[in-house]
């Protein structure tokens, strides 16, 4: 079966840096994104890893760790316009349909 | 970069009708998009992959029959809710396939939010 983890909420406070975790369990894999979703809109692409490592995009980095089933979003300098729901997504391998199977979001609440 | 549009955005629409929605991929070729559903709070679920020139793969649960998928040509996949009832009002949102600095990645479309009444 397919099975990705991801807390439902967390709280950070403005600046600080937060990490979002996931772990997937899925019969293939190509690929783990992450995508930002405010309330009412669509999901905004955020990162991309499908080697094993660390990759880095100012604010944002995310890590994957394929042997652990394990991928993580870094958030540096939390800002109040970061609140929102993070989605960490596997996709199937192409054989498979190429698709996305997403994690139920973790919601993200910034404090002044 | 890649873009993906949506249209109409909005509709609401009596119970017993259809409603189509269109998603577009603006400056790319996407032989592949992908229709999802969300409800209030809930992530994305997967619909049906939108293939160009065969017929859409739906996932299971999903009536073929009552969410019919067109995949006429390589920028242009429609989705239309035959017979809508108010249970299928929600937030659909289409993504399509793009390359965007060396990654392929999927793009969203902005969403088109469907009321029934």
């Amino acid at each position: 079966g397919q099975n990705i983890d991801q807390p439902t909420e967390m709280t950070a406070t403005e600046g600080a840096i937060v990490q979002i975790n996931c772990t997937y369990q899925t019969s293939g894999f190509n690929g783990l994104f992450w995508y930002q979703q405010h309330a009412g809109e669509a999901p905004t692409f955020l990162s991309y890893n499908v080697l094993d490592g660390l990759e880095e995009k100012g604010r944002f980095s995310s890590f994957l760790s394929r042997s652990k089933g394990y991928s993580y979003l870094l958030l540096k300098e939390l800002q109040m316009k970061d609140s929102a729901s993070y989605l960490c997504a596997v996709r199937a391998p192409y054989n498979q349909g190429g698709k996305l199977i997403f994690g139920q979001g973790t919601e993200l609440s910034v404090k002044p | 970069g890649a873009v993906v549009s949506q249209h109409p955005s909005w509709v609401i629409c009596k119970s017993g009708t259809s409603v189509k929605i269109e998603c577009r991929s603006l400056d790319f070729q996407a032989t592949t998009m992908f229709w999802y559903r969300q409800f209030p709070k809930q992530s994305l679920m997967l619909m049906a992959t939108s293939n160009e020139g065969s017929k859409a793969t739906y996932e299971q649960g999903v009536e073929k029959d009552k969410f019919l998928i067109n995949h006429a040509s390589l920028t242009l996949s429609t989705l239309t809710v035959t017979s809508a009832h108010p249970e299928d009002s929600s937030f659909y949102i289409c993504s399509a396939t793009g390359r965007l600095a060396g990654e392929e990645t999927q793009y969203f479309g902005p969403g088109t939010r469907l009321l029934v009444l």
